[in-house]
């Protein structure tokens, strides 16, 4: 029971433009939504989150939007740079007793030069 | 560098056998986690220890154990092992318990069955 998807297994994008990563959820209960970023042979890096009480979270270029009735959130990355070019994992919690994370498939970014 | 180390980076073993894979927390971190990434797979949850005592457990099966030692770092032992297992473990921290906050991952470690 895939309970975070990321349907996009990969998104190519050009240099200077907006990038767009989407993913849905399924358990209405999870209550914090994170992005991660990961490059080859390193272990995922925190990139943003979200509160399911907010509907948008911005830092400097990236911005996390969350649209709770539809299950889905996507995170923007403008302008995209090629040091970009990674794979996004997003992750969602539930409010509880554990610091547990459930993980999308992830969504391999390429941006070209 | 992230702060939580993991031992060893690379490990090749056959099937049958036994291996340990060893994590040490961000210096003030209670919190560890496990998780297995497969091939084209997201990172799934295996089990998370908080200040030597198990938090909460994913999809861990019964060939895998772990451990929170009183100098707070873990280790994951996967016993019998099959040619599914081969796959990233990844280990991280965090310094609560609870709450999903962003957690500091460690560069894993890439397990080989063969």
């Amino acid at each position: 029971d895939q309970q975070v998807k990321q349907n996009s297994p990969s998104l190519s994008v050009q240099e200077g433009r907006i990038s767009i990563l989407n993913c849905d959820y399924t358990n209405s209960m999870f209550d914090y939504f994170l992005w991660y970023k990961k490059y080859p042979a390193e272990g995922p890096t925190f990139l943003i989150s979200i509160s399911s009480i907010k509907d948008k979270n911005e830092d400097g270029r990236f911005t996390v939007f969350l649209n709770k009735s539809a299950k889905h959130l996507s995170l923007h990355i403008v302008p995209s740079q090629p040091g970009d070019s990674a794979v996004y994992f997003c992750a969602a919690s539930a409010a509880g007793n554990t610091g547990k994370l459930i993980f999308g498939q992830g969504t391999t970014l390429q941006v070209k030069p | 560098d992230s702060g939580v180390t993991q031992t060893p980076k690379h490990l090749i073993t056959a099937t049958g056998q036994r291996v340990t894979l060893r994590c040490s927390p961000r210096s003030g971190d209670l919190s560890v986690y496990w998780y297995q990434q497969s091939l084209d797979q997201g990172l799934q949850f295996l089990i998370q220890y908080y200040n030597g005592e198990e938090r909460a457990k994913g999809n861990i099966l019964e060939r895998f154990s772990a451990q929170q030692f009183p100098d707070l770092h873990s280790e994951l032992n996967l016993s019998s092992l099959e040619l599914g297992d081969s796959a990233l473990y990844f280990c991280a921290s965090s310094a609560a318990g609870t709450g999903g906050w962003g957690y500091t991952f460690g560069s894993g470690t890439r397990l080989t069955v063969v």
